[in-house]
């Protein structure tokens, strides 16, 4: 079975500050990993993803996430908040032959 | 290169009404995806299909069916519209299984 956890429905931060979004997963297969941004009234736009390769990911607008198997985490940070984070962030989880399946989500409020 | 391309985008329906929702993707993808969209509930996947001609049940597939005649096009239908039914429906679609999810933007449907 297959389940994503984000941990913080809403996670507030001052402009500048770090971002640190938490997501947590569980996989009886060897996850591919995703960190997808939604902004209001929009589709969703690919952040980032794992996929075996590198444990630390980068994707766009400055975003990282390590996978870390031992923790079963794969948490997004961003070194400093811009006005332009504010949106909800959701992390999803496939594996070989599964369909992507997706967490609740965290609403991202970036304050001046 | 219009991506994901969902028809309609708003619709509003009575209680026992039918619809169709067509989604059109031009990136000669495998994989395309149903999901609806609720408040605090994240991404929930209503049913998928691995490529033309097949379909699979997701998390909540219940009061919808799909089709997939052609590669490019995945249908969402509604028998029997429901208030419960009232929710923003996401069609995405990707390459294989590794590959991220292209997003279309949306259809916002409201069952009265």
């Amino acid at each position: 079975a297959q389940s994503v956890t984000q941990l913080g429905s809403h996670v507030s931060v001052s402009e500048g500050a770090l971002v640190l979004l938490r997501c947590n997963y569980s996989s009886s297969v060897p996850p591919y990993l995703f960190w997808y941004v939604q902004y209001p009234n929009q589709g969703l736009q690919l952040l980032l993803k794992y996929t075996s390769a590198a444990t630390l990911v980068k994707g766009i607008n400055g975003f990282e996430a390590e996978f870390k198997k031992s923790e079963t985490s794969f948490h997004l940070t961003k070194p400093s908040a811009h006005m332009s984070d504010a949106a909800e962030y959701f992390c999803a989880l496939s594996g070989a032959g599964t369909a992507l399946i997706f967490g609740k989500g965290t609403t991202l409020s970036v304050s001046s | 290169n219009a991506g994901v391309t969902q028809t309609p985008k708003f619709r509003v329906l009575k209680t026992g009404q039918s619809m169709t929702l067509l989604c059109a993707q031009d990136m000669n993808h495998e994989y395309m995806y149903w999901y609806r969209q609720d408040p605090g509930m994240g991404l929930r996947l209503i049913h998928y299909s691995v490529g033309e001609g097949t379909t699979a049940k997701g998390e909540v597939p219940d009061g919808y069916n799909v089709s997939r005649l052609k590669k490019q096009n995945f249908l969402l239908g509604l028998e029997s519209a429901a208030p419960s039914q009232t929710s923003v429906y996401f069609c995405a679609s990707k390459r294989e299984d590794s590959s991220p999810l292209h997003f279309g933007n949306g259809t916002r449907l409201t069952v009265t």
